[in-house]
């Protein structure tokens, strides 16, 4: 059974400051999603990554993606109040359609 | 493009009652899934749809709940006798098949049952 883990669950931290978000997954996968929560909302999708190297960017976010070691992180470089939110990774494993979440990470940046 | 829509929102409804939700995924859009997100957690897999046909559904899932997607396009999903547990945000969301392709979640209707 796929599980998906993030860590940490809670992330407080200045402005201005850099800052990894980790996923791990327990089975092999051929895509793992980023998306991000604010309270009371929907997800917004941030990234799909699809293969072992991939690397995406999007403002202070980039993600990447470790499909031998079963690792994502999601990179915030100088961090903005704006971007404080939970944020998910989810993980779809090969020949399966539905995608795992994780718990989420919920990232509060202080100004 | 108007997004994958959910109805109602909000429902607040007594314990033993039934409830329904609806959902209108993007157009075209050939896979539909649900999903239930309680507070704090990371959202749960249901069921999922591709076309009208339901291609799996969750063990969370009892029967209670039953989910149709009748010609392919709206989903409706309904939760017979409501229990406290089953208060959450059941969130539904559309993709094209075909794998790495952006799934796309609508705003979720929050049930609670009192």
């Amino acid at each position: 059974e796929l599980k998906v883990e993030q860590n940490p669950l809670f992330l407080s931290m200045q402005e201005g400051k850099n800052y990894t978000i980790y996923c791990n997954y327990s089975t092999t996968s051929d895509r793992l999603y980023w998306y991000r929560q604010d309270p009371g909302k929907s997800l917004e999708s941030l990234f799909v990554l699809l293969s072992n190297g991939a690397v995406k960017q999007e403002g202070r976010l980039m993600a990447s993606l470790d499909t031998k070691a079963r690792l994502s992180t999601l990179h915030i470089t100088a961090a903005v109040h704006d971007l404080s939110a939970t944020y998910f990774c989810a993980v779809g494993e090969i020949r399966d359609d539905k995608i795992i979440f994780g718990k989420g990470t919920r990232l509060h940046i202080l100004p | 493009d108007t997004g994958v829509s959910q109805d109602p929102r909000h429902k607040i409804t007594k314990r033993g009652q039934n409830v329904t939700f609806r959902c209108d995924p993007i157009s075209e859009h050939n896979r539909l899934y649900w999903y239930r997100q309680t507070l704090g957690q990371g959202p749960e897999f249901l069921t999922y749809f591709q076309n009208e046909a339901q291609l799996e559904k969750s063990r969370l899932l009892s029967d209670r709940f039953s989910a149709e997607r009748p010609k392919g396009s709206f989903s409706t999903l309904e939760i017979q006798r409501t229990e406290q547990g089953d208060s959450a945000m059941y969130l539904c969301a559309s993709s094209w098949a075909g794998g790495g392709n952006t799934i796309y979640f609508g705003e979720g209707s929050w049930l609670t049952v009192v």
